[in-house]
């Protein structure tokens, strides 16, 4: 099975302030990876996927990039209403699908 | 618009069973891949099965043999048979669209619904 493992797992910053959220995969998965963001008590919300390709309707202030076993998302001026629990995921099928353990951002 | 409405979740003993829906709105189950995800309290997130749109269904090792994924196609309606539940198997299971174009992803998701399974 092929492990992602985000870091850090919880960050603290201030409105404006760049974030960096790194994702690493156990082995080698190309561009096939997505961002999802979780705000409390709500669903996951699907951010990027192929690892840099924004999904409609999401705030360009949100990018992602990397490709083999490392991955970033990155958040270019932090806004209150990012408050969540972010995810990586991989995989190009389902048998082999696996999330990372997720990154929660707070505001200072 | 699109809406995933998840219902049949609650309290269970161990070893019993419970069948979750999902009602959709706004496209077509039986076109689609929908999935099952879920997260335990306070944990990440966990692929659980998935019925594709030509009625091929898979499932993770965790509940395979345990779960069944079907569709009812009339009322556009995704289903998760639960047996033999255990423990661990609490948590919050959300359905959820899933693309596969190169890459796995779920881009439209319900609200989630809470099993807790506990004697």
């Amino acid at each position: 099975d092929i492990q992602m493992t985000q870091s850090p797992s919880s960050v603290s910053a201030s409105v404006g302030d760049r974030v960096t959220i790194t994702c690493r995969a156990s082995q080698g998965i190309s561009s096939w990876l997505a961002w999802y963001q979780q705000k409390p008590g709500k669903a996951p919300n699907l951010l990027i996927y192929a690892a840099s390709s924004l999904q409609s309707g999401v705030p360009s202030r949100f990018s992602g990039s990397g490709s083999g076993t490392d991955f970033t998302l990155t958040i270019s001026s932090l806004q209150p209403e990012d408050l969540a629990t972010y995810y990586c995921q991989q995989a190009n099928s389902f048998l082999t699908l696996t999330f990372g353990g997720g990154t929660k951002v707070e505001i200072k | 618009e699109v809406q995933l409405v998840e219902t049949g979740g609650g309290l269970i003993q161990p070893g019993g069973s419970l069948r979750l829906a999902c009602v959709v709105s706004g496209f077509t189950v039986s076109s689609n891949y929908m999935s099952w995800v879920r997260q335990a309290p306070g944990k990440g997130l966990e692929w659980v099965s998935v019925i594709y749109s030509g009625g091929s269904t898979y499932y993770a090792d965790s509940v395979k043999g345990r779960f069944t994924i079907s569709r009812d196609n009339s009322k556009n309606t995704v289903y998760l048979q639960m047996n033999s539940l255990r423990a661990e198997d609490t948590a919050v299971y959300y359905c959820a669209r899933a693309t596969l174009g190169g890459m796995v992803l779920f881009d439209y998701w319900g609200q989630g619904t809470l099993v807790t399974v506990s004697s």
